[in-house]
């Protein structure tokens, strides 16, 4: 069965340092998705791609992130100077829509922590 | 995108049906809802969705009352590996990509 994948699965970065978290996404879904989840703490939703461009961001997606769909598999995320609060799980995600059919896909996380 | 509310936790014998509730009191016409479950830190993983009818697949059941103010999910015979945080999500029906909003949801217990 087609799953999401996402590398690494744990990244450990000093405070001002960029990240690049990387994602496949399953190979026939259009719209993608990062959430995170810190410690403790809800399933958050940060940003949604679809046609190579931004669809949908929240308030936690700032000017420190960014993301790119550098080709037609990956699926990346950017945070230019990490703070130590951006320590969590980060959830890569992939839907297509068929009919009514809307799910998403979780890959299995990176976890990041800032140190 | 419509609020629920989940009880914080349940317990579960192992073998028994699992009945996990969702409040959905102010669910739109156009909504449906769904279910998804994330064990321990795994990423979330989808389980079943609907409308207005009840609707079962391999993994469980969806039970939606009638005014569709709420549902429950069943998973008709709990095993170990069901222990895990299940999240109930409205989502409007045409919000092709939008995003999950999810809550504190319903932490499964389920034991020997």
């Amino acid at each position: 069965e087609p799953e999401v994948t996402q590398t690494p699965s744990h990244q450990v970065t000093q405070m001002g340092q960029e990240v690049i978290l990387r994602c496949v996404p399953i190979s026939n879904h259009l719209y993608f998705y990062w959430y995170r989840q810190i410690l403790g703490q809800k399933v958050e939703f940060l940003v949604s791609f679809y046609n190579n461009e931004i669809s949908e961001k929240s308030e936690i997606f700032d000017d420190q992130f960014s993301v790119e769909r550098p080709d037609g598999s990956n699926f990346t995320l950017k945070i230019r100077s990490t703070k130590l609060e951006d320590s969590a799980m980060y959830f890569c995600a992939s839907s297509v829509v068929a009919g009514r059919r809307y799910e998403q896909f979780f890959g299995p996380g990176t976890r990041l922590t800032v140190l | 995108d419509a609020k629920t509310t989940q009880p914080p936790s349940m317990d579960c014998a192992e073998g028994r049906a699992a009945n996990l509730p969702c409040n959905h009191s102010t669910i739109s016409g156009n909504e449906y809802v769904y279910w998804y479950r994330q064990i321990h830190s795994q990423g979330p993983q989808y389980i079943i969705h609907g409308l207005k009818n009840n609707e079962t697949n391999e993994m469980a059941s969806l039970i939606i009352t009638e005014d569709r103010k709420s549902s429950t999910l069943i998973l008709p015979h709990a095993t170990l590996r069901d222990t895990a945080v299940y999240y109930c999500i409205v989502r409007v029906a045409e919000n092709q990509g939008g995003k999950l909003i999810f809550g504190q949801g319903t932490e499964l217990s389920v034991k020997p």
